[in-house]
């Protein structure tokens, strides 16, 4: 079952512009993760937040991190072609919590950046 | 550092038939971990090996299995093969076992069931 949801499911706009995606989970988290994949390939890892962080950058990166609200947003600012892709937030709770089931996927915000 | 690389990339099957996949991780990861990635269900995850014990497992049917060798080395098979098997199958490794820390994806076996 999913864990996560990510919010939109597709978002296109204008290299330059800033992204947002958002994420929502059910269950208490160790950590949240934000990963990318290009086009039916292998996912890259982006960020990993803890459950005690609020926020954190990586380059053109932003993370934050709710956990009163169980929800995550992932910023990418001055996008470019290239940051096309599929993000997807993943959790470590799963249904149990404490890691015991693998990483929980949402399904993914579909990002689209025209040139 | 090498990636994560997984064999075959594509592979072709029929109903009832078996197939098995392998995965290589990165060097020095003792953490394997598949996942089913399908246009309906999203990633899901398969199960966890780590020094070659299964650690945890999703919910699977009991055709899909694997195993874990002495070099971490994974190899996931699965048996009776149906058309919902159809997927990209992607395999993660990590130092440590658990969703606590990021995992490195390889590129996906596809796998097309007719």
């Amino acid at each position: 079952s999913q864990q996560g949801e990510e919010d939109p499911q597709a978002l296109s706009i204008q290299e330059g512009e800033n992204a947002t995606m958002n994420c929502s989970y059910k269950t208490s988290i160790n950590n949240l993760q934000w990963y990318r994949q290009n086009s039916g390939r292998g996912l890259v890892h982006l960020i990993l937040i803890r459950s005690n962080e609020r926020e954190k950058h990586s380059g053109r990166l932003r993370v934050t991190l709710d956990t009163s609200k169980k929800s995550s947003s992932l910023l990418i600012t001055a996008s470019r072609a290239a940051d096309t892709a599929s993000y997807f937030c993943a959790t470590d709770g799963g249904l149990t919590g404490g890691g015991a089931d693998g990483l929980t996927f949402g399904k993914g915000t579909h990002l689209i950046i025209q040139p | 550092k090498a990636g994560v690389t997984q064999t075959p990339r594509y592979l072709i099957k029929t109903r009832g038939q078996q197939v098995t996949l392998s995965c290589s991780p990165i060097s020095g990861h003792r953490s394997v971990s598949w996942y089913q990635q399908t246009p309906g269900q999203g990633l899901q995850f398969l199960f966890e090996y780590f020094s070659e014990t299964q650690r945890n497992k999703g919910n699977f049917p009991g055709r899909f299995s694997g195993r874990q060798f002495s070099n971490s080395r994974s190899e996931m098979n699965v048996s009776t093969l149906e058309l919902g098997d159809s997927a990209l199958y992607l395999c993660a490794s990590s130092f440590l076992a658990g969703g606590r820390y990021e995992q490195y994806f390889g590129p996906g076996t596809r796998l097309t069931v007719t």
